[in-house]
């Protein structure tokens, strides 16, 4: 019940294009969604994060989608660029728990 | 804002020594840090939440004799892999709050090598 699977492992997008990544999770205590971004050798950056009170939160190129009947969320990626090719991580928290669990992660490429 | 500062960023030590990682949250305060590892190609793995001025809180499987956390101040949190062996090889990465409903934002890790 406190996984968070993550799905696809990896991704191919081509520069220009949309990339779509989703989670699904099933403790319906979590209240809090982020997603990190990680470049090789490098640790996770907070990319956007949120809470299930709203559907949809967009900063800048970056949207969540989220799905609370579904117990589902994803990322967006408009314009991809080369400089997106790193790898994703969703994560989620909630039910009085300080700690994140993580998604699986996607390694996205970003072809130009 | 909200940075956090993890040394050092590489370390290579041989077998049987120990090693102390530090995690600092430079312009904030942190009463929570996180202590993870992950291996290549992998997801991050949770090894123990560190709160200050307590003892840290390890997770299953995790040997709290072998991975010491010190979180003595608001500021700063230490790992300390005691008597490494090359099963210990590892990215180790630090997170920080500034409290249970706050954002963790990561420190860049620290490579470990056990030779």
């Amino acid at each position: 019940q406190q996984q968070v699977k993550q799905s696809p492992q990896s991704l191919i997008v081509q520069k220009g294009g949309i990339s779509i990544i989703n989670c699904a999770y099933e403790n319906t205590a979590f209240d809090y969604f982020p997603w990190y971004q990680q470049f090789p050798g490098k640790g996770p950056a907070l990319l956007i994060a949120i809470r299930p009170d709203v559907s949809e939160k967009k900063e800048g190129r970056f949207t969540i989608s989220f799905n609370k009947s579904a117990k589902q969320f994803s990322l967006h990626i408009m314009d991809s660029q080369p400089g997106d090719s790193a790898t994703y991580f969703c994560a989620a928290r909630g039910g009085g728990a300080q700690k994140l669990v993580f998604g699986q992660g996607t390694r996205l490429t970003i072809n130009p | 804002g909200a940075v956090v500062s993890q040394h050092p960023s590489r370390v290579i030590c041989k077998s049987g020594t120990s090693v102390k990682i530090e995690c600092r949250s430079l312009d904030f305060q942190a009463t929570t840090m996180f202590w993870y590892r992950q291996f290549p190609k992998q997801s991050l793995m949770l090894m123990a939440t560190s709160n200050e001025g307590s003892k840290a809180t390890y997770e299953q499987g995790v040997e709290k004799d072998k991975f010491l956390i010190n979180h003595a101040s608001l500021t700063l949190s230490t790992l300390t892999v005691t008597s490494a062996h090359p099963e210990d090889s590892s990215f180790y990465i630090c997170s920080a709050a500034p409290d249970g409903r706050s954002a963790q934002h990561f420190g860049d890790g620290t490579r470990l090598s056990i030779l």
